[in-house]
């Protein structure tokens, strides 16, 4: 099946740094990958869509100079925190979408990386 | 491995009642998600169950058996907005998500 990895699988970091997250399809070639965060109550917020060689589209909220996003490729995208703070202390996961697969709604999710700022 | 199974696919009718099952092998176990997902959406939160039993919410119900390594939703009184792909994700013992691939859940009137 098709295999989505996040590295790191968690980071602590002190206020003020910049931390990047990268996301890979593995076994498969992804055109569109998306980037949620967790809230404590579970819920998912799409932060952008990801699209390979293009400019990431932000939802309504996002800043995007904060959570800049690159698609360099077909399996590979990455956010980058930058400057963080506590407020940025999360649960950040990706998924992509299988450009091969029939169904174009299917998203495949990552395992997630916890961001802890100090 | 680490391995979550659900249904690739089922179909109700409106009105009626349908389980959808998740079992999962994982190293540790740190609680259980399901999310609903429509087409060009982003999931929705459904429920997170993390002691064994049977949590109810409103229409639908989470049940988990941690012995079993296996939960269910359970949605009642289908309505044709119920449409949509429903996803098991387990929290390993490193606390990262484990996910299923997902159900794709028809609805017929």
């Amino acid at each position: 099946g098709a295999v989505v990895s996040q590295h790191p699988s968690r980071v602590i970091c002190k206020s003020g740094t910049s931390v990047k997250i990268e996301c890979r399809s593995l076994d498969f070639q992804a055109t569109t990958m998306f980037w949620y965060r967790q809230f404590p109550k579970k819920s998912l917020m799409l932060m952008a869509t990801s699209n390979e060689g293009s400019k990431a589209t932000y939802e309504q909220g996002v800043e995007k100079d904060k959570f800049l996003i690159n698609h360099a490729s077909l399996t590979l995208s990455t956010l980058t925190v930058t400057s963080a703070h506590p407020e940025d202390s999360s649960f950040y996961i990706c998924s992509a979408r299988d450009i091969s697969a029939g169904d174009t709604d299917t998203q495949y999710f990552g395992p997630g990386t916890r961001l802890t700022v100090l | 491995g680490q391995n979550i199974d659900q249904p690739t696919e089922m179909t109700a009718t409106e009105g009626a009642i349908v389980q959808i099952n998740c079992t999962y092998q994982t190293s540790g176990f740190n609680g259980l998600f399901w999310y609903q997902q429509h087409a060009g959406e982003a999931p929705t939160f459904l429920s997170y169950n993390v002691l064994d039993g049977l949590e109810e919410k409103g229409r639908f119900s989470s049940f988990l058996s941690r012995s079993k390594g296996y939960s269910y939703l359970l949605l009642k009184e289908l309505q044709m907005k119920d449409s949509a792909s429903y996803l098991c994700a387990v929290v390993d013992s490193n606390y990262q998500l484990i996910w299923g691939a997902g159900t794709k859940l028809i609805i017929k009137p």
